[in-house]
């Protein structure tokens, strides 16, 4: 089945900790986003990649990093620098780069920092 | 510069009857539109999308949408409603430019009244 994963599920850290979500698609898809989902708020884009070892910030890039090494992989790391890390956070790619490519999403990760 | 606004955070239906989901978006380009509906704790799923071709989009499910220049609208519809509908349903414009021009509306929550 083609598809893009995310994993863990759910997540919980400590407050100072990094951790690294993991993003995979086998759709061949060049394009891979980040996305951060709060609750009753719109989608809101924090990295994205248009093509491997390169990758964009989106508008709310501030204390998070990714990788793009693989075509395949695209994981995003939120470091202790992220003030207000507790949220839902979604994977999509996208078969181009243009504005009518629509995306496909993973499952999203649920990530808590007490 | 780009916009997109739903202009209702919860719709509420009976079974059997028409849900309409409204849509409004400014943009600076000729715009792709998009529905996308979340079920909880899930990813996004496309609905249907506009491209600039038929201002008519029909899309999966029974769920329909028309694009309306002159009203600047992309209002969601379906004739008949099911309990499986309930869901979150986001409205997305899209531009040529690039992809951080892709912009979500707030999500309006759908009900589904036996």
């Amino acid at each position: 089945d083609g598809g893009i994963t995310q994993s863990p599920k759910y997540l919980f850290r400590k407050e100072g900790q990094n951790v690294t979500l993991s993003c995979e698609q086998n759709l061949n898809h060049d394009a891979m986003y980040w996305y951060r989902q709060d609750p009753g708020q719109g989608l809101r884009l924090i990295y994205y990649s248009q093509i491997v070892n390169d990758f964009q910030k989106g508008d709310i890039a501030e204390g998070y990093s990714v990788s793009r090494e693989k075509k395949e992989s695209f994981p995003l790391t939120v470091t202790s620098a992220q003030k207000n890390p507790t949220a839902f956070y979604l994977c999509a790619s996208s078969s181009g780069q243009g504005a009518s490519y629509e995306q496909y999403f993973g499952p999203g990760t649920r990530l808590t920092v007490t | 510069a780009q916009s997109v606004t739903q202009l209702d955070s919860h719709v509420s239906v009976s079974e059997g009857t028409p849900v309409l989901l409204r849509c409004n978006y400014s943009s600076s380009y000729s715009p792709s539109l998009f529905w996308y509906v979340q079920h909880p704790n899930k990813g996004l799923q496309l609905l249907l999308k506009y491209t600039s071709a038929a201002t008519l989009v029909k899309g999966i499910n029974g769920f329909e949408a028309e694009f309306k220049k002159s009203e600047t609208s992309f209002h969601l519809t379906k004739p008949s409603a099911h309990m499986s509908d309930a869901a979150e349903y986001f409205c997305v414009v899209s531009s040529y430019s690039s992809a951080s021009k892709i912009i979500f509306g707030s999500g309006t929550r759908l009900s589904i009244r036996p």
